[in-house]
């Protein structure tokens, strides 16, 4: 149980396009999900929390504008990045806090690489 | 704020024990949690410290120590899957429920 698909796993675009990246909460409701960024060789750094029904709460220096979040219903949430450029490219994963459901508490979905070009 | 430290690399042969160190500085959390990563995939959770003292999850065994600020992780009969980083990570406390990550550990696991 606690199951987080995410899609696309892979995505290449063009510089000053947008791009969506869906996370969506398979057979549990996830009122709230995290938005992580992780640059080769590095952590995994926090970017955002996103709340359903509400507006998302960005980690400092995280462009809210650039990287727009959407949480609409309790099984997805999108991370938008918008006028992509080549120094966004890299490895987005999303995770839903499954307190109660897993003895870790959160769930991760399988990520996704993004090269702009 | 929160600042988790980690060796950035760790070298090891087959069958062998190791351990991973986190040292902390947090103004308070709920737990610390220990994931794997291997390259291109998700994080994998392995194990949670709520409290002190040592968590035994097969090959792999976790240890908090509040008082000192730090943790690690053991792992004993590595094998050469057992290659990839190894992350701590903090709740913090407060209502966030935000989970931080420390700057990772990279295994090789060599024959």
């Amino acid at each position: 149980g606690a199951v987080v698909s995410q899609h696309p796993s892979w995505v290449i675009c063009k510089s000053g396009t947008s791009v969506k990246i869906e996370c969506r909460s398979l057979d549990f409701q996830a009122t709230t999900m995290f938005w992580y960024r992780q640059f080769p060789k590095q952590s995994l750094m926090l970017m955002a929390t996103s709340n359903e029904g509400s507006k998302a709460t960005y980690e400092q220096g995280v462009e809210k504008d650039k990287f727009l979040i959407n949480h609409a219903s309790l099984t997805l949430s999108t991370l938008t990045v918008t006028s992509a450029h080549p120094e966004d490219s890299s490895f987005y994963i999303c995770s839903a806090s499954t307190m109660g459901l897993h003895r870790s508490g959160y769930t991760f979905g399988s990520g996704t690489r993004l090269t702009v070009v | 704020g929160q600042s988790l430290e980690q060796p950035s690399e760790v070298t090891a042969v087959e069958g062998a024990i190791v351990q991973i160190n986190c040292t902390y500085q947090t103004s308070g959390f709920y737990g610390l949690s220990w994931y794997q990563q291997h390259d291109g995939g998700a994080p994998t959770f392995l194990s949670y410290n709520a409290l002190d003292g040592l968590e035994e999850t097969g090959r792999f065994s976790s240890f908090l120590s509040r008082s000192d600020s730090y943790g690690y992780l053991l792992l004993q009969e590595l094998q050469m899957k057992d290659s990839a980083s190894y992350f701590c990570a903090v709740i913090p406390a407060g209502n966030t429920g935000k989970l931080i990550f420390g700057q990772g550990t990279t295994l090789q696991v060599k024959p």
